[in-house]
């Protein structure tokens, strides 16, 4: 079955400084990557998802890209602020008739 | 503004106890989501519905969990008995499934704590 990996688990930036976290996929037949924020006593919530057929996208500070020959996909913040303190979750699967498969998290620590 | 509600939020009790946690997905959405979220397991999906009906509940010990969907405005999951090591955040997540993409939307959680 699919299994995602992600790294790294923590990760301590300074403020203003960008932001990368790498997930890697088992199964080449997933085809739809979020993205979720989980804020310090709340559930995930979505902050972007890509799709098999684009390799890279945009949503103002926040950028997620898709390597599918290497099975990777990235996401980018850049110009990080206080807010983006958080855990982020990347997620795969084969399509909105499959479960997610989720990637173990990474607490991400915004220094001021 | 539509959101994913969950009762109790907190939960205390001992073990031995049943404990029943209800979740009330967003309205129209086909498809409900249990997690249990541990420091040690990360995210672990439990069981999801579509259209009421269970699709998948490998990931739940079958011989003290069990989940339901009496009607598509509420999904229950009880624990019986409770023990220490099910302490952990319980979500539930509810979704309308489109194509490739299905959202997850997670409710704010129950935290419980089996004495």
């Amino acid at each position: 079955g699919e299994n995602v990996e992600q790294h790294p688990s923590t990760l301590s930036v300074q403020e203003g400084d960008s932001a990368v976290i790498k997930c890697t996929y088992s199964d080449s037949a997933s085809n739809y990557f979020p993205w979720y924020k989980q804020e310090l006593g709340k559930g995930p919530q979505l902050i972007i998802d890509i799709r098999s057929n684009v390799g890279e996208k945009k949503d103002q500070r926040i950028a997620v890209t898709l390597n599918k020959t290497a099975k990777h996909f990235s996401l980018h913040i850049t110009e990080t602020q206080p807010e983006d303190s958080a855990v982020y979750f990347c997620a795969a699967s084969m399509g909105s008739n499959y479960q997610l498969i989720w990637g173990a998290g990474t607490k991400l620590i915004i220094k001021p | 503004d539509a959101r994913v509600t969950q009762t109790p939020r907190h939960k205390v009790t001992e073990m031995g106890q049943e404990v029943t946690m209800r979740c009330q997905p967003i309205l129209g959405h086909n498809t409900v989501f249990w997690y249990r979220q541990t420091m040690m397991q990360g995210l672990e999906l439990l069981a999801y519905f579509r259209n009421r009906a269970p699709l998948d509940d490998s990931g739940m010990p079958k011989d003290r969990f069990s989940a339901e969907m009496p009607d598509a405005t509420l999904a229950t999951l009880k624990i019986q008995p409770s023990e220490p090591r099910d302490s952990a955040v319980y979500f539930c997540a509810s979704g309308l499934a489109r194509g490739l993409r299905e959202t997850q939307y997670f409710g704010p959680g129950t935290r419980l704590l089996v004495l």
